[in-house]
């Protein structure tokens, strides 16, 4: 079992939709979770970072994480097409290092 | 421009070889981290470093091997080159090892070994 899943989509949907992305894990050691947004030949670059379970929310992007389920998600609204990349979940723990899940491709089409 | 330089963009070459990838991490980062993105493994962590020492092994080939200068720089050797090598190579850096940090990436090193 890998210590993330997520599914790799893709996914498409229209300008405006609302996209949910999820990713599960197996390890309740995980402390800090992120989204790392990647557009295509460019490096992944942070979208959101939470801590505890609950929500957080920056514009149109809302993120959030279940530590009881082991579940973290990653809400956007009213997508647009510049949304359209790859999206990645991140965990990690006090040693430093991150886990990647496999990342989703969305396309917003207009 | 994240601040993480990575050299070289884009290395083509034959099995049997042996590269170096080189990643100058974000000014005052001291940790650096390498990884490796393939089409079907996803974004694997191959290993950590942090001021210089080795602080953490992932999935690392022993073909690879890695290193952190004094000046904080690091690179990537990778050995005996197979086709499977061929993948986008990322390095990132943060502040501290401390997973409360940030990973900032750099544009990636995209191998093809032919």
């Amino acid at each position: 079992q890998k210590e993330v899943e997520q599914d790799p989509g893709p996914l498409s949907v229209p300008e405006g939709a609302i996209v949910s992305l999820n990713c599960t894990y197996s390890n309740s050691a995980f402390q800090y979770f992120m989204w790392y947004r990647q557009y295509s030949r460019k490096g992944p670059e942070l979208l959101m970072y939470t801590y505890s379970s609950g929500n957080k929310e920056d514009g149109r992007f809302t993120a959030q994480v279940d530590k009881s389920s082991k579940y973290i998600s990653l809400f956007i609204r009213d997508s647009q097409p510049s949304d359209s990349a790859t999206y990645l979940c991140a965990i990690g723990n006090q040693g430093g290092k991150l886990i990647f899940g496999q990342g989703t491709e969305l396309s917003v089409k207009p | 421009d994240s601040g993480v330089t990575q050299t070289p963009k884009h290395l083509i070459t034959a099995t049997g070889q042996r590269v170096t990838l080189r990643c100058s991490p974000r000014s005052g980062d001291l940790s650096v981290y390498w990884y490796q993105q393939s089409l079907d493994q996803g974004l694997q962590f191959l290993i950590q470093y942090y001021n210089g020492e080795e602080r953490a092994k992932g999935n690392i080939l022993e073909r690879f091997s890695a290193q952190q200068f004094p000046d904080l720089h690091s690179e990537l050797n990778l050995s005996s080159l197979e086709l499977g090598d061929s993948a986008l190579y990322f390095c990132a850096s943060s502040v501290d090892g401390s997973g409360a940090n940030v990973l900032t990436f750099g544009a990636g090193s995209r191998l093809t070994v032919l």
